[in-house]
């Protein structure tokens, strides 16, 4: 079993729908959250960072962890066709000098106009 | 604003031969990692570098090395490449140990 679990989808809405995207993991160590977004033969960018339970909110974006249950999720807003990319999420330990970023599979979106 | 900087963007080896890829950090950014993503596969954790000394270590083969320099600018030296060794090859940049990690564009690697 992956230490990163993530529904490679693909997942395909339209425009202005309200995406949500998920994670699950099972190493307890974790505990720094991302999320990149990686358009075709790039590199990954990083939309979102968070190492505490709860909401974060940027713009669109609304990125949930729920260590409890050792569950995340990014949440898009207003979706547009300029979403449309492989998202990563990525998780980090932090420990014994070891911050290396731990990714799910991504999930590939695309949103229609 | 400033990104990572990677060279090549692309590269082409045959199996056996030696190639060298060269990472340029945010500036001011000390800590440098290097990940391998194989395709349509999650980036894979090789190996990272704080203030020029090796600080972890992944699934990177033995045949490949790497250095963080005195301009915290890093190198990925890969030997002896095998046709499995053609992947995306990202090096990411934070500010220390533990704080975001912002990725390059990468270098394509092709080895025939």
């Amino acid at each position: 079993q992956k230490e990163v679990e993530q529904d490679p989808g693909p997942l395909s809405v339209p425009e202005g729908a309200i995406v949500s995207l998920n994670c699950t993991y099972s190493n307890s160590a974790f505990q720094y959250f991302m999320w990149y977004r990686q358009y075709s033969r790039k590199g990954p960018e990083l939309l979102m960072y968070t190492y505490s339970s709860g909401n974060k909110e940027d713009g669109r974006f609304t990125a949930q962890v729920d260590k409890s249950s050792k569950y995340i999720s990014l949440f898009i807003r207003d979706s547009q066709p300029s979403d449309s990319a492989t998202y990563l999420c990525a998780m980090s330990a932090n420990q014994g000098g070891s911050e290396k970023l731990v990714f799910g599979k991504g999930t590939k979106l695309t949103v229609n106009p | 604003a400033a990104g990572v900087i990677q060279s090549p963007r692309h590269l082409i080896k045959e199996k056996r031969e030696t190639a060298t890829l060269k990472c340029y950090p945010i500036p001011r950014h000390d800590t440098v990692y290097w990940y391998q993503q194989g395709p349509g596969q999650d980036p894979q954790f090789l190996i990272s570098f704080y203030e020029k000394m090796q600080s972890d270590k992944g699934s990177i083969p033995d045949r490949f090395s790497a250095q963080q320099f005195s301009d915290y600018h890093s190198e990925l030296n890969m030997s002896s490449l095998e046709l499995g060794d053609s992947a995306l090859y990202f090096c990411a940049s934070s500010p220390g140990p533990g704080d975001e990690q912002f990725f390059g564009p990468g270098t394509r690697l092709t080895v025939l």
